[in-house]
């Protein structure tokens, strides 16, 4: 069974930048072709698309987020990696990652998320 | 960018009852389109993609219609588990992968 798994800071400062990690077991990152993504969601709102990669490395950002965020993947750590920067108030938020099936594919597979707060 | 709009925004259903949610699309998604489930302090969980199939393991009351712009997801007998949020998303266009705002089902 396909596991995914966030981890990272759970506070991160204003102006400070918010990295974090998706684990995926049960399978690997580069075994088909999956594009693999993070999706947020503000306490209490709905859900927003941030990123999302394929295991060669291919990348597609949300163009609203696209100059503050950076997607990768480690295929070796079977591993993929978010980087948003300039951190706001408006950042805080549940941070899921999670696993599309193709390129015309829902997200099938999604991590628990991940709670960061962004305050000083 | 397409804007995903659904309706209501919470509905009211006691058990038993048929479900009917709404999903307007801005534009046409042909039938790129999923809904998904959302209980308190979970993931979303997939039950529909391709606007009419269901995930592995979704129950047959779950059923969704619709292409282009118009989509249904009908709930045919409420069960209790079946009270949550429920999202709809395109992925026919990923500039950018869009969701709707979503529609609360709560028990009447």
């Amino acid at each position: 069974q396909l596991q995914l798994q966030e981890s990272g800071p759970g506070l991160v400062k204003p102006s400070e930048t918010l990295s974090l990690t998706c684990t995926v077991s049960g399978g690997s990152i580069s075994g088909g072709s999956y594009y693999w993504g993070w999706i947020r969601q503000p306490p209490g709102g709905g859900l927003e698309w941030i990123a999302s990669v394929y295991y060669s490395g291919s990348t597609y950002y949300n163009p609203s987020l696209k100059s503050r965020v950076t997607i990768s993947v480690d295929t070796s750590k079977n591993q993929f990696s978010l980087r948003l920067t300039s951190v706001t108030a408006a950042d805080t938020a549940m941070y899921f990652c999670a696993r599309a099936g193709g390129g015309y594919e829902p997200f099938d597979y999604w991590g628990l998320g991940t709670l960061v707060t962004v305050s000083s | 960018e397409i804007v995903m709009t659904q309706s209501p925004a919470t509905l009211s259903v006691s058990p038993g009852e048929r479900a009917t949610l709404s999903c307007r699309a801005s534009q046409s998604v042909s039938s790129n389109l999923a809904w998904y489930q959302q209980k308190p302090g979970q993931a979303p969980r997939l039950l529909i993609y391709g606007a009419s199939t269901r995930a592995t393991g979704i129950p047959a009351r779950f059923s969704g219609s619709g292409s282009g712009t118009e989509f249904t997801l009908t709930i045919s007998s409420l069960q209790s588990e079946d009270f949550a949020v429920y999202y709809c998303q395109q992925y026919n266009n990923w500039s950018p992968l869009t969701f709707g705002g979503g529609t609360k089902v709560e028990i009447k």
